[in-house]
């Protein structure tokens, strides 16, 4: 089975700092992607991914950024970490236009006080 | 623009059979996915329509009609742990697979 990992599932920090959020796919996925979820606003697609080094924003970029150094890590950054970056991050990844869409990670719930 | 809608909230009675709608308007179209999130968890797939009509999948059923931009998901035999949200998405017509949420249907399940 494909995996798709998220190295916390929780996390806590203050407004200001600079956040690093890691994802890993282990089955040689192409396209891989950052969403945040909200409750009465769904997944909103932040930045996406389709190959290493290259990115693509997504629906609501603004604060932050990604990096794809090698194929099965995509990395979300908060360039400064504000409370309104408070929600669930989910990650996800696909090789091309499956039946099934993506496979997820199991999210990372950032709180930022 | 990008706009895909489905209900809130849902309730319904253990064994029942309940019906979630989901109407999109999207740039582009290249399939229609369910997924199903138990809280705290990461959306599972359910099922995926590219072709109108009626896909079967034992319990679950998803029906889309591409001329009216709507789908829904038939959920039968209810059980307590279909207790969950129901997330209705849109792959746009690019070549990522992009998909597009909604905001998503909680369903809640009552003895």
């Amino acid at each position: 089975d494909v995996k798709v990992t998220q190295s916390s599932r929780y996390l806590v920090k203050r407004t200001g700092e600079k956040v690093f959020l890691e994802c890993v796919q282990d089955m040689d996925h192409e396209n891989m992607f950052w969403y945040r979820q909200d409750p009465g606003l769904g997944l909103r697609l932040i930045y996406f991914s389709y190959d290493v080094k290259m990115k693509e924003k997504g629906d609501i970029p603004e604060g932050y950024s990604v990096s794809r150094e090698k194929k099965e890590r995509f990395s979300l950054i908060l360039e400064s970490a504000s409370t309104n970056q408070t929600s669930m991050y989910l990650c996800a990844s696909s090789l091309g236009r499956e039946y099934y869409g993506y496979t997820f990670g199991s999210g990372t719930r950032l709180t930022v006080v | 623009g990008q706009n895909i809608d489905q209900p809130t909230e849902m309730t319904a009675t253990e064994g029942a059979i309940v019906q979630i709608n989901c109407t999109y308007q999207t740039s582009g179209f290249n399939g229609l996915f369910w997924y199903q999130q138990h809280a705290g968890e990461a959306p599972t797939f359910l099922s995926y329509n590219v072709l109108d009509g009626l896909e079967e999948k034992g319990r679950f059923s998803s029906f889309l009609s591409r001329s009216k931009g709507y789908s829904y998901l038939l959920l039968k035999e209810l059980q307590m742990k279909d207790s969950a949200s129901y997330l209705c998405a849109v792959r746009d017509s690019g070549g990522y697979n992009k998909l597009i949420f909604g905001a998503g249907t909680r369903l809640a399940v009552h003895p």
